[in-house]
C-alpha cells in the first residue's frame, strides 16, 4: 500500500519568513495530493491541493510543487503569520477513494 | 458554508461493549469515510463507503466494524466488541462526485473514543 513520509516533524519559524514542508510517497499511481492544517482540536481542513497533471499550484501565501518522477511533493508557506501555526498533515490518493497521510508537521510561528 | 458534523465528541465505554459513533455528512455528497487517529500517531483510512456499499476498506477495518447509512442523513461506525487499542480520535469526511470521481474531502471535528 501507499507509505507517506513527511518532513519536517515539526518547525518553528519567525513570522515573516517561509516555510516548507516536504513529503514523499511511494505508491506511482497516485494522483490526488492534499494538503490539511489542523489546529488544536478542530478539525482537518483543506488548505490546497494538487494533482499529477501539474506540477505547480498556488494560492496566495501558499503554494504545493510536485515532482512524480521523484515521488515527492511540497508545502511552501511564505510570509507566514502567527495564525498559520498549526499542523499540517500531507496526502495521496490513488484513486479518491482512500487517503494516505504523513505523520504530520507542528509548525509554529514565532512573532 | 455546510460542515460535517459528529456526535457524540467524546465517548467512554467498557472494553467489550458496543459503540456506534455518528456522523451527518454534507447533505449533496455521495462520498462518505471514515479514519481514526491515535494519539500521536497519523490519521489512518479506515473506510469508505459510496452508492450503500464499501468502496474500499483497511486492514484495520475487520469483522469488528461496520458502518451504516440507515437514513438520508446519517452515516455511522459501529465498533461491535471494543478494545482498549480501538482508544482514538475518530473522523468522518465526505465528498461529492465531480464527473466520475470523489472529490475533495470535508473532515468533521471528530470524536474521541476511549475504552477503559
Amino acid at each position: 500500500g501507499e507509505n507517506v513520509e513527511q518532513h519536517p516533524s515539526t518547525l518553528s519559524v519567525q513570522e515573516g519568513d517561509s516555510a516548507v514542508i516536504k513529503c514523499t510517497y511511494s505508491d506511482s499511481a497516485s494522483n490526488y495530493f492534499p494538503w490539511y492544517k489542523q489546529e488544536l482540536g478542530k478539525r482537518p481542513q483543506l488548505i490546497i491541493d494538487i494533482r499529477s497533471n501539474v506540477g505547480e499550484k498556488k494560492d496566495q501565501r501558499i503554494a504545493v510543487t510536485l515532482n512524480k518522477t521523484a515521488k515527492h511533493f511540497s508545502l511552501h508557506i511564505t510570509e507566514t503569520q502567527p495564525e498559520d501555526s498549526a499542523v499540517y498533515f500531507c496526502a495521496a490518493s490513488s484513486n479518491d477513494y482512500k487517503l494516505s497521510f504523513g505523520a504530520g508537521t507542528t509548525v509554529t510561528v514565532r512573532a | 458554508e455546510p460542515e460535517v458534523t459528529q456526535t457524540p465528541s467524546h465517548q467512554v465505554t467498557q472494553m467489550g461493549q458496543e459503540v456506534i459513533l455518528r456522523c451527518v455528512p454534507i447533505s449533496n455528497h455521495l462520498y462518505f469515510y471514515w479514519y481514526r487517529q491515535i494519539l500521536g500517531q497519523k490519521v489512518e483510512f479506515l473506510v469508505s463507503f459510496y452508492n450503500n456499499e464499501i468502496s474500499e476498506k483497511s486492514e484495520i477495518f475487520d469483522d469488528q466494524f461496520s458502518v451504516e447509512r440507515p437514513d438520508g442523513s446519517n452515516f455511522t461506525l459501529k465498533i461491535r466488541s471494543t478494545k482498549l487499542e480501538d482508544s482514538a480520535m475518530y473522523f468522518c469526511a465526505s465528498s461529492e462526485e465531480t464527473g466520475d470521481r470523489a472529490d475533495t474531502q470535508y473532515f468533521g471535528p471528530g470524536t474521541r473514543l476511549t475504552v477503559l
